[in-house]
């Protein structure tokens, strides 16, 4: 099992230009996660999927759209990017609530 | 809505020494769950903690969870520079499907 994948790894972006991040995970699990990580400010949730067919906001959904593709794939994308969304991304799932989550390797954008 | 304030944000060590971290809810948690994250990587699941008092322990890691469930401990006993990294607390309320992490204490040990 490769667990939960992300592409791209890395990725610099222009300020306006868009671009969408996936997310994919192999475990079944029903609900998937989107994380932005800045210094000192820990894991902040952009979107999540509690099962199949639903997403919902996070704490900072601003700037951001999310798509439930299937049970296994959640994507994320940018409009039209800002230098504020310069930060790590990490998708991670769980199969339900109250479990663990699994979080992916991270993808490092950098928007000039 | 729901906080969990981390406590501190950083903390050097010298090897050896003991390490704590500490998380505090502004309300009542179904469970809390820890995880530690090494420098340019992900966060890893460590443990998770559901009854009050509950007190668990993976080698020289000890996790606590107060009797009211508002917060938790981690504990790390003669630290060692693999336990480098930060470590995040994330507590989640019943019914809910968002766990709301702690901002992380960053773990420097100096060999």
């Amino acid at each position: 099992n490769a667990g939960v994948t992300q592409t791209p790894k890395f990725q610099v972006l222009k300020t306006g230009q868009s671009m969408t991040l996936q997310c994919a995970q192999d475990m079944n699990h029903n609900s998937m996660y989107w994380y932005r990580q800045d210094p000192g400010m820990g894991l902040r949730l952009i979107y999540y999927s509690a099962s199949e067919g639903t997403t919902d906001k996070g704490e900072v959904p601003n700037g951001y759209n999310v798509s439930r593709l299937n049970k296994r794939e959640f994507s994320l994308r940018l409009e039209s990017a800002a230098p504020s969304q310069t930060s790590v991304y990490f998708c991670a799932s769980r199969p339900g609530q109250g479990d663990e989550q699994y979080f992916g390797p991270g993808t490092r954008l950098t928007v000039t | 809505g729901q906080q969990v304030m981390q406590i501190p944000q950083y903390q050097h060590v010298q090897e050896g020494e003991d390490f704590t971290t500490y998380c505090n809810s502004s309300t009542t948690l179904s469970n809390i769950q820890w995880y530690k994250q090494r420098p340019g990587g992900h966060p890893v699941f460590l443990i998770q903690l559901v009854k009050s008092g509950e007190v668990k322990k993976q080698k020289r890691l000890t996790f606590q969870f107060g009797e009211a469930k508002k917060n938790s401990s981690l504990h790390i006993t003669a630290t060692q520079t693999t336990d480098v990294g930060t470590y995040f607390c994330a507590g989640e309320t019943g019914g809910s499907y968002i766990p709301t992490f702690g901002r992380g204490t960053s773990l420097i040990v100096h060999p």
